[in-house]
């Protein structure tokens, strides 16, 4: 079964430092991956998707994420957090044959002080 | 393009009461699926409609819960009788790419919470 853990529910850090938020998944197949970035009383926004095209992807606001095989990662990073970044993050798998159905990470809240 | 739109944004219930909410995909979206997010955890798949066809309830507590599409666009999700641990966000999500997870739009969600 596919499944996602991402290692951290906390990252605080200082606005115009970097940012890396943890994901490890487990696949039997070729993953299809996402982060997902969920703003207050907002809906659930996409910020990247792994399509196996290219091993590190970028997305939106400067956000990136690589892909390892061999570490089973997809860790999510920025090299300057904005004040505006503070919010839920969410690492994603979908089902091989589903690959509309999202199984997703339990979320990680990334603070940014100022 | 206007986004997924859902109501009520905000319902409190007491348990054993019944609740329904409302979705209205992206026009044009023939899939549309309800998630619930519960509290400290990633969102869960509880039902996907393809047009106005059912295509995975496979994770939908069916002996309280019940969700249609008429007409193939607009859907509510009913819960009856509410139990305490129903509290949770419910997103509607819609999509233009069957079988896709890239043409994925969700909507901003209803906060259910059961007292």
């Amino acid at each position: 079964a596919q499944s996602v853990t991402q290692l951290d529910s906390h990252v605080s850090v200082s606005e115009g430092t970097p940012v890396l938020l943890r994901c490890n998944y487990s696949s039997s197949y070729s993953p299809s991956l996402f982060w997902y970035v969920q703003h207050p009383n907002k809906g659930l926004q996409l910020l990247l998707k792994y399509t196996s095209a290219a091993t590190l992807v970028k997305g939106i606001n400067g956000f990136e994420a690589e892909f390892k095989k061999s570490e089973t990662s997809f860790h999510l990073t920025k090299p300057s957090a904005h004040m505006s970044d503070a919010a839920e993050y969410f690492c994603v798998v979908s089902e091989p044959r589903r690959t509309d159905k999202l199984i997703f990470g339990t979320g990680t809240r990334l603070q940014v002080f100022p | 393009e206007a986004g997924v739109a859902q109501s009520p944004r905000y319902k409190i219930i007491e348990k054993r009461q019944s609740v329904a909410f409302w979705c209205n995909p992206i026009s044009g979206h023939a899939t549309l699926y309800w998630y619930q997010q519960i509290l400290g955890q990633g969102p869960k798949l509880l039902i996907q409609f393809q047009n106005n066809g059912v295509v995975d309830d496979s994770q939908l507590p069916k002996d309280r819960f019940s969700a249609e599409r008429l007409k193939g666009v607009d859907s509510t999700l009913k819960i009856q009788p509410a139990k305490l641990e129903d509290s949770a966000v419910y997103l509607c999500a819609s999509s233009g790419e069957a079988g896709s997870a890239y043409g994925y739009t969700f909507g901003s969600g209803t906060r259910l919470t059961v007292v």
